[in-house]
């Protein structure tokens, strides 16, 4: 059965360093989304991606975040500089047509800032 | 009802007893309600999507209600199996935006 998965499983890194989370969504999906929990609390949205370009945002996806799909497999989320605050699981998630709705969900990157 | 609020937080049930959990979740300009089952470790499950006040949706021993009128659905579990225990998360949303979570009931299912 076709699955979303993400590399790394956990990234542990500096404060103000880049890091990048990767994601190969389910193939034929055209929709993608980022998702992360901060320890505790709630799953929270960040981002969704259609037809090469952003859909919708958080308030937390700030100037610091960006997604991209570089080729047509490999969908990743960038944080420019790190903060101790971004330590959180982060979750890709895909779905297919307009029609479906479920979105299908990767095991997660435990991110671990410094 | 502002955010989507789930309860109870966490519940211990005994393997064979039958349960029930609740997502409450603002009724204004709904669009679709998710239940996920959530392992440690591993992906969130989706188990059941909803869209339409009343609807009814059953996997095996699951199933899931649905009232967008007063803004609650309900997931039920009969005959709790050990297999059971995770954390069950609904959401509220869907097409192109992003899905809005509650906190989860995180099951336990005692031997």
């Amino acid at each position: 059965e076709p699955e979303v998965t993400q590399t790394p499983s956990h990234q542990v890194t500096q404060m103000g360093q880049e890091v990048i989370l990767r994601c190969v969504p389910i193939s034929n999906h055209l929709y993608f989304y980022w998702y992360r929990q901060i320890l505790g609390q709630k799953v929270e949205f960040l981002v969704s991606f259609y037809n090469n370009e952003i859909s919708e945002k958080s308030e937390i996806f700030d100037d610091q975040f960006s997604v991209e799909r570089p080729d047509g497999s490999n969908f990743t989320l960038k944080i420019r500089s790190t903060k101790l605050e971004d330590s959180a699981m982060y979750f890709c998630a895909s779905k297919g047509t307009s029609g479906r709705l479920e979105q299908f969900f990767g095991p997660g990157t435990r991110l671990t800032v410094l | 009802i502002l955010n989507v609020e789930q309860s109870p937080q966490s519940l211990h049930v005994q393997e064979g007893d039958s349960t029930n959990f609740t997502c409450s979740f603002p009724s204004s300009n709904f669009y679709a309600l998710h239940w996920y089952r959530w392992e440690t470790a591993k992906s969130p499950e989706a188990l059941f999507v909803m869209t339409l006040n009343g609807d009814e949706k059953k996997k095996g021993r699951i199933s899931a209600t649905l009232n967008t009128k007063e803004g609650y659905s309900y997931l039920y579990i009969k005959g709790s199996q050990p297999e059971d225990s995770a954390t069950y998360l609904c959401a509220r949303g869907g097409g192109a935006d992003g899905l809005t979570f509650g906190k989860g009931t995180h099951l336990i299912i005692q031997p």
